[in-house]
């Protein structure tokens, strides 16, 4: 099975400032398709999960455009180039290239310091 | 627009059974793969199984092989989870979500087995 890797696990970052989380694999996510199947999702307080990015660095329909992904291969990253109150939560990527079975990382929760 | 309701959510004795329903709207289930998602109390996303488009194909998790099981209504554009011999371990919020990657997902039912 994939297994997926998140750091950090805690992310205190002050209001307007920039944050990353990485984001690695055990194994390539390049499908035989040739796309890479990496997702990133936001998990706000009490909320369901809301996907982010897919396939490494589409943003979503609505997604602010201070939201971006990159990476290949096995490592990847989400950054947020200016931290607001609304993006307090917790941040998963998931990998959607080898089913089953899905896996996803621990989780980075980002809180405002 | 694409919606997914859970229902089914409750309070069980363990070893006892308990059905989930996902019901969706803006999109036919029969043309996505489907998946059942997880989380406990305070923990991250687990993933617990997953219908093939074609409803061919099933899988599960290891923790729930053998007690579990997907199915779907496409008359009735519904996903659902049989859950039998329920453990305490299985407490947590289930989240039915659409597609391999994710795209969308239902607001969860939360299952609590207690005695």
């Amino acid at each position: 099975d994939v297994v997926m890797t998140q750091s950090p696990l805690s992310l205190p970052v002050t209001l307007g400032q920039p944050a990353s989380i990485s984001c690695k694999s055990s194994q390539s996510l390049v499908y035989s398709d040739g796309n890479t199947y990496l997702n990133w999702f936001q998990q706000r307080p009490g909320q369901s999960p809301r996907r982010l990015i897919y396939q490494v660095s589409n943003r979503d329909s609505g997604v602010p455009d201070r939201f971006s992904g990159s990476g290949s291969g096995t490592d990847f990253t989400l950054e947020i180039s200016r931290v607001e109150a609304e993006d307090v939560g917790v941040y998963y990527c998931m990998q959607g290239t080898h089913w089953p079975p899905g896996t996803f990382g621990q989780g980075t929760k980002l809180e405002i310091k | 627009q694409v919606q997914l309701v859970e229902s089914g959510g409750g309070v069980v004795q363990p070893g006892r059974s308990l059905r989930l329903s996902c019901a969706a709207s803006g999109f036919s289930v029969s043309n996505y793969a489907m998946h059942w998602v997880r989380q406990a109390p305070g923990k991250g996303l687990e993933w617990v199984a997953v219908m093939s488009y074609d409803g061919n194909n099933e899988y599960y998790a290891d923790s729930v092989k053998g007690r579990f099981t997907i199915s779907r209504d496409n008359s009735m554009n519904t996903l659902y989870l049989q859950m039998n011999s329920l453990r305490a371990e299985d407490t947590a919020l289930y989240f039915c979500a659409r597609d391999n990657n994710g795209d969308y997902w239902g607001q969860g039912t939360l299952v609590t087995v207690s005695s």
